[in-house]
């Protein structure tokens, strides 16, 4: 089975850096995923990590750790439009397993 | 590259109609189609996974017979909701699984808000 734990909901003002933890407890694991949904919308993709490490994309950087089964997705220069909802994915064989998601809301 | 469209994008409907939801990959195509169901702020939650040609594996407690999947081609699947009721009142969003793209990146469908009333 799949058990996949990440935060509620996070606050955090404009220009701030935010982390979004991840856990996860899958069997068959071959990547983690990190989507962001806008509130209405289908979600987006963001990231995937396969290997253990930092892996950066302008504002957004996700890390890995496979022997930990932990993630953290990192939002630099947060910006008003940053706020969404922010789901943590585990790959495993042919499916995508999601975590409840984090809300940040972003302040000016 | 890589679109996936849903539609209807909006659907309501009587209780005891059916409603079928189309998900196309519009410039790729598609090995496997997952259908996801999203309550009010909870997560995707996978329902089903569907195979080109072959008939649709379904996760525990979800009905196979209220929810009916056709994957007839590659670019292709649909979801049809039997005998629906305001309890499967949701959104539904489908995804694609590429055949040329090992990555495992699934891109999503823009999601159907159905309404039963």
């Amino acid at each position: 089975g799949q058990n996949i734990d990440q935060p509620t909901e996070m606050t955090a003002t404009e220009g701030a850096i935010v982390q979004i933890n991840c856990t996860y407890q899958t069997s068959g694991f071959n990547g983690l995923f990190w989507y962001q949904q806008h509130a209405g919308e289908a979600p987006t993709f963001l990231s995937y990590n396969v290997l253990d490490g930092l892996e950066e994309k302008g504002r957004f950087s996700s890390f890995l750790s496979r022997s930990k089964g932990y993630s953290y997705l990192l939002l630099k220069e947060l910006q008003m439009k940053d706020s969404a909802s922010y789901l943590c994915a585990a790959y495993n064989d042919y499916k995508l397993s999601f975590g409840a998601g984090t809300t940040v809301t972003v302040r000016a | 590259g890589a679109v996936v469209s849903q539609h209807p994008s909006w659907v309501i409907c009587k209780s005891g109609t059916s409603v079928k939801i189309e998900c196309r990959s519009l410039d790729f195509q598609a090995t496997t189609m997952f259908w996801y169901r999203q309550f009010p702020k909870q997560s995707l939650m996978l329902m089903a996974t569907s195979n080109e040609g072959s008939k649709a594996t379904y996760e525990q407690g979800v009905e196979k017979d209220k929810f009916l999947i056709n994957h007839a081609s590659l670019t292709l699947s649909t979801l049809t909701v039997t005998s629906a009721h305001p309890e499967d009142s949701s959104f539904y969003i489908c995804s694609a699984k590429s055949r040329v793209l090992n990555t495992g990146e699934l891109f999503f469908g823009e999601g159907s808000r159905l309404t039963v009333l």
